[in-house]
């Protein structure tokens, strides 16, 4: 078992919906959660991290953290077809602030088409 | 965001010969660098975890005589790929870390071995 698994989709959504890119973990020692945006060719961008289980929202990105369910997830209000990217998940061990050492699920390709 | 850039962005080189992968915080002291590396269609495998001053340590399966790390300071580290094979065709992306704050990443360095 994959230690962070996303489904590599791709999903596509048309421009205005509501994209959901899943995640789940098999640690249950992770503490911290982040969500990544990837372009084609170049390196990941941070989207939004989040440590404690309930909903974050930040603009149009919300994340969604289950501990019990080892899950998290990231809706996308009002997709854009500049949001169509590899979103990856990642998780670390790490406590409190320190970020620490990442570990990626594979990415989930999402495509948003006017 | 602070700034992080990897030198240099692409790289092709003759099987067998040695290259080096420059990575810089330009705006911010690192306490920790993660050298990662991702090939088509996949998502970013950890291979090393630099701190300033000491020696790396390196991921499993990643081979230390191999990929050489360096973290002379603060603001520098150096990946070099000894003896490179075709199947070392990569792409590289370093991230730094202050402690307390984010991991950054760089733009990535994408290394094509003949």
């Amino acid at each position: 078992q994959k230690e962070v698994e996303q489904n590599s989709g791709p999903l596509s959504v048309p421009e205005g919906a509501i994209a959901s890119l899943n995640c789940t973990y098999s640690d249950r020692g992770s503490q911290s959660f982040f969500w990544y945006r990837q372009y084609s060719g170049k390196s990941p961008e941070l989207i939004m991290f989040i440590y404690s289980n309930g909903d974050k929202e930040d603009g149009r990105f919300t994340a969604q953290l289950n501990k019990a369910s080892q899950y998290v997830s990231l809706l996308i209000r009002d997709s854009q077809p500049s949001d169509s990217a590899t979103y990856l998940c990642a998780v670390n061990n790490a406590g409190g602030t320190s970020y620490g050492k990442l570990t990626f699920g594979q990415g989930t390709i999402l495509t948003v088409h006017p | 965001g602070a700034v992080v850039s990897q030198h240099p962005s692409w790289v092709i080189c003759k099987s067998g010969t040695s290259v080096k992968i420059e990575c810089r915080s330009l705006d911010f002291q690192a306490t920790t660098m993660f050298w990662y590396r991702q090939f088509p269609k996949q998502s970013l495998m950890l291979m090393a975890t630099s701190n300033e001053g000491s020696k790396a340590t390196y991921e499993q399966g990643v081979e230390k005589d191999k990929f050489l790390i360096n973290h002379a300071s603060l603001t520098l580290s150096t990946l070099t790929v000894t003896s490179a094979h075709p199947e070392d065709s990569s792409f590289y992306i370093c991230s730094a870390e202050s402690a307390g704050l984010e991991q950054f990443f760089g733009p990535g360095t994408r290394l094509t071995v003949l």
